[in-house]
């Protein structure tokens, strides 16, 4: 089972339409969690921050379930901007002691259509 | 944004070459991390280093040599690549708390192809 899962898409959608992705991990013991968005061909960049009590920015909304293990994205009257992928990261410690790691998803690809 | 900066840009070697990748971090982090980006992969962490000490190495090939000469600047140094090596190569910042980490923060890349 891989450590962090996310369904690859594409997702196709009609601009202003509502979409959500969801973010399953492994390791119970995860501490930290992101969602990133990725355009094609260029780096990821932070999208937000997930907490236990759920957080909006904007036409997002991310949520964190610890007892499920899932994280979701939901994106409100979508827009052609917000097509890329978006890639969901979970930290964890390392094997040294005092140490993280990041844990990437392999994304979930948005396109949104005119 | 300049928080994270990656030279090359692009690179195109030969597997007998030697090159070097650089990054620099002017955001004041403690924690820098080197990353390899194939199509349709995940992420692949290769390395990480805080406060200059390697503190992981994801069993990458020796043919990958890191080097982290203070806290603002990381190396990856290449020598008789394989053409498989061929990717995008990110490397990241982040600032590490006594009990977090904090977001990471990501240069432009150097997109590798390896003939």
């Amino acid at each position: 089972r891989k450590e962090v899962e996310q369904d690859p898409g594409p997702f196709n959608v009609p601009e202003g339409a509502t979409v959500a992705f969801n973010c399953t991990y492994s390791n119970s013991a995860s501490q930290s969690f992101f969602w990133y968005r990725q355009d094609c061909r260029k780096e990821p960049k932070l999208l937000m921050s997930v907490y236990s009590s759920g957080n909006e920015d904007g036409r997002f909304t991310a949520q964190l379930n610890r007892a499920s293990q899932y994280i979701s994205l939901l994106i409100r009257d979508s827009k052609l901007s917000d097509s890329a992928t978006y890639l969901c990261v979970v930290t964890q410690k390392g094997v040294l002691s005092g140490t993280y790691k990041y844990i990437f998803g392999t994304g979930t690809r948005l396109k949104v259509l005119a | 944004e300049t928080g994270v900066t990656q030279t090359p840009r692009h690179l195109v070697m030969g597997m007998t070459n030697k090159k070097s990748l650089k990054c620099e971090q002017h955001l004041g982090h403690n924690a820098m991390y080197w990353y390899k980006q194939s199509a349709k992969k995940p992420l692949e962490l290769m390395f990480v280093y805080n406060f200059k000490e390697q503190t992981e190495n994801n069993s990458v090939p020796s043919r990958f040599s890191p080097e982290c000469p203070n806290s603002s600047h990381l190396f990856l140094h290449l020598h008789t690549l394989q053409p498989e090596d061929s990717a995008l190569y990110l490397c990241a910042s982040s600032q590490w708390g006594t009990t977090k980490q904090e977001t990471q923060y990501f240069g432009p890349g150097t997109r590798l192809l390896v003939l």
